[in-house]
């Protein structure tokens, strides 16, 4: 089965920096969200995407819907210690009902 | 307002037994789905369901059974517990058709041994 491409896999990176990551997939998807995953907890959704080209926030978060539909990216500015976890995308095709698909995730860690 | 309450929260089985993983939810969602997450791949989909009465198969679906009789229970089924089954274990609901983002449950680690 189809999973999307997320990268990188892992990142290292001192509070304060900037971090970004993205998802590719060769399918075109009508929606695309962005989870976090914290150590023995579900993933907890963080953004959602519905149209091309779109842009949200969710205060130090911004993720966009690339303008090809195959993509998309998330970006977390002025990290914290908090923010480390695994951040997953997952995208839904249009006629596919309740079925996302998953990125393989992020796993962030960030060192004081 | 408990969300999605998944049971047990940690399980070993022998190979070859059976058990059913509880997954419950009471927001009155339609969708809800269930996903295997195993160390590198992400999340996949191994059974899901649109309603009451109506159920579908995922990505990986062999090995499992659900049914959904009620909209606040989908119960995961493994009919004959084998070692590739273990895996983390994620229950899953939304209003739509996840469009708006699932809501997951806290997790089953299964461990068969």
């Amino acid at each position: 089965g189809q999973q999307l491409n997320q990268s990188p896999q892992s990142m290292f990176i001192q509070e304060g920096e900037d971090v970004s990551m993205n998802c590719t997939s060769s399918s075109i998807f009508n929606t695309w969200l962005w989870y976090k995953q914290d150590p023995g907890e579900g993933p907890v959704l963080l953004i959602a995407l519905y149209k091309a080209g779109e842009l949200t926030s969710n205060g130090r978060l911004t993720a966009q819907f690339g303008i090809t539909r195959k993509d998309s990216f998330l970006n977390i500015s002025a990290s914290i210690p908090s923010d480390v976890g695994i951040y997953f995308c997952a995208g839904r095709r249009a006629g596919t009902a309740s079925k996302l698909t998953f990125g393989t995730g992020t796993r962030l860690q960030v060192t004081l | 307002n408990a969300g999605v309450t998944q049971t047990p929260k940690f399980q070993v089985l022998k190979t070859g037994q059976s058990m059913t993983l509880q997954c419950a939810q009471d927001m009155n969602h339609e969708y809800m789905s269930w996903y295997r997450q195993d160390p590198g791949m992400g999340l996949r989909l191994i059974h899901y369901s649109v309603g009451a009465g109506i159920t579908d198969q995922g990505e990986v679906p062999n090995g499992y059974n659900v049914s959904r009789s009620t909209t606040e229970d989908f119960p995961l089924r493994l009919l004959s517990a084998a070692p590739s089954q273990t895996s983390v274990y994620f229950c899953a609901s939304s209003y739509s058709s996840g469009g708006n983002g699932y809501t997951f449950g806290s997790g089953t680690r299964l461990t068969v041994v």
